[in-house]
């Protein structure tokens, strides 16, 4: 059973407008959560994350917002630029060392 | 400059062959993972070790062996036991406190079977 939830496989925006991905959890333990940026054949970068006693966190156009009684966290992406057209993935952690629980991914598009 | 190192960045085995995947950090972290990336799939647990010299099961580690013998080092064996082998393969490291998790990757290693 999937822990960790992106249900939309890809997300086409234009470019200079927001691009808003979503994922949502079933575990209520989760207590850390976090984004990354993947192009094809490289790593997964780390984008931004929140802790679950806060509702938001800012960096630069990178703003994550976290509805705990939802179980629902979204990245919004403003503005949208071609060079964020990869695959995000949304990530969970327990606290101590468990290893992070992933999403499958959303693919995002942005045209210019 | 700190951070995880994956080699070979390409490999590629022969059917019934074992082959090692290296993976090295200088993060100073005590948890070390490997994932699995199959298209559509996302990233997918092999093995996971929280600390020097233990190591756990993720969900697809059958095929796979690990060993940690040092924080720097998590190599990955692909057995032959692993019958599709074939896919793209994450290594990370992983650091909590109370407040905030980091968790880095390095940059993959694409293995095919030939």
């Amino acid at each position: 059973d999937q822990q960790v939830k992106q249900n939309s496989p890809s997300l086409s925006v234009q470019e200079g407008r927001i691009s808003i991905l979503n994922c949502d959890y079933t575990n209520s333990m989760f207590d850390y959560f976090l984004w990354y940026k993947k192009y094809p054949a490289e790593g997964p970068t780390f984008l931004i994350s929140i802790s679950s006693i806060k509702d938001k966190n800012e960096d630069g156009r990178f703003t994550v917002f976290l509805n705990k009684s939802a179980k629902h966290l979204s990245l919004h992406i403003v503005p949208s630029q071609p060079g964020d057209s990869a695959v995000y993935f949304c990530a969970a952690s327990y606290s101590g060392n468990t290893p992070l629980v992933f999403g499958k991914g959303t693919r995002l598009s942005v045209i210019a | 400059d700190g951070g995880i190192t994956q080699s070979p960045k390409y490999l590629f085995r022969k059917e019934g062959q074992n082959v090692t995947l290296s993976c090295e950090q200088n993060l100073n972290h005590d948890a070390m993972y490997w994932y699995r990336q199959d298209p559509g799939q996302g990233l997918r647990l092999i093995y996971y070790s929280q600390i020097v010299n233990d190591f756990q099961k993720g969900d697809i580690a059958e095929g796979y062996s690990v060993s940690r013998e040092k924080k720097e080092s998590f190599p990955l064996t692909v057995t032959s036991a692993q019958k599709n082998p074939t896919a793209f393969y994450l290594c990370a490291s992983h650091a909590r406190t109370a407040l905030k998790a980091e968790a880095f990757f390095g940059q993959g290693t694409r293995l095919t079977v030939v």
